[in-house]
């Protein structure tokens, strides 16, 4: 079946602009995570929702940072007033179910902020 | 917050040989650990995991061993074959279904 999709692959934008992030997550998984990875790390944690609501938002590095699930599928990481040090690929991961550990992780979508 | 090492940083073996990655955790509530492979500017994928309630889990030519009392768990691939070159990732799910914490990752180079 189809895996876990990320739009856009990649993602160009001015310093001080808004953008939004989209992750369509494999059909039936109730649970949905978002990491960022900057060049040469693992990825990093950043929220994580279980059907439509935000279980843990502790990753988010701040309030410019922002997910949404509203009908338990779709996400959409929202990033306000972009800086450079926001430049990373942003990952997209589902599980089964929040009891169900195994992760299977989207293409990511590379997010540039010059 | 949950710390996880990863090493060695680099890893070269010749091929046919075997490799052995190892990681540390801090959170003794850890219950599960992934492994992932990562090819240059490709997603992270899946190729094992082990969960608190077992020492040991093979798969083919991987396997992953878990010592829980030295909170480490280790990656061995043996017959290392051209197609094993990539960057491994450890991670740990800390003591609940939360986001996975990664190490910094083991880039594994195989020598023909």
């Amino acid at each position: 079946g189809a895996g876990v999709s990320q739009t856009p692959s990649n993602k160009v934008t001015e310093k001080g602009k808004y953008v939004e992030l989209r992750c369509d997550p494999i059909s039936g998984h109730t649970a949905l995570y978002w990491y960022r990875q900057s060049l040469g790390q693992g990825p990093e944690f950043l929220i994580y929702f279980q059907g439509t609501g935000a279980a843990d938002d502790s990753g988010l590095p701040n309030d410019r940072f922002f997910a949404v699930r509203p009908e338990g599928s779709v996400s959409t990481l929202k990033i306000q007033r972009t800086e450079r040090g926001d430049s990373a690929v942003y990952l997209c991961a589902s599980s089964l179910s929040a009891g169900h550990y195994e992760q299977y992780f989207g293409p990511g979508t590379r997010l540039t902020v010059t | 917050g949950e710390n996880v090492e990863q090493h060695p940083s680099t890893l070269s073996v010749q091929e046919g040989d075997s490799a052995v990655i190892k990681c540390t955790y801090s959170d003794s509530a850890s219950n599960y650990f992934p492994w992932y492979k990562q090819e240059l500017g490709k997603r992270p994928q899946l190729i094992i995991d082990i969960r608190s309630n077992v020492g040991e889990k093979k798969d083919q030519r991987i396997a992953v061993t878990l010592n829980k009392t030295a909170k480490h768990f280790s990656l061995h691939i043996t017959e290392t074959q051209p197609e094993d070159s990539a960057v491994y990732f450890c991670a740990d799910s800390g003591g609940g279904a939360d986001g996975l914490t990664f190490g910094k990752g083991t880039h594994l180079i195989i020598q023909p």
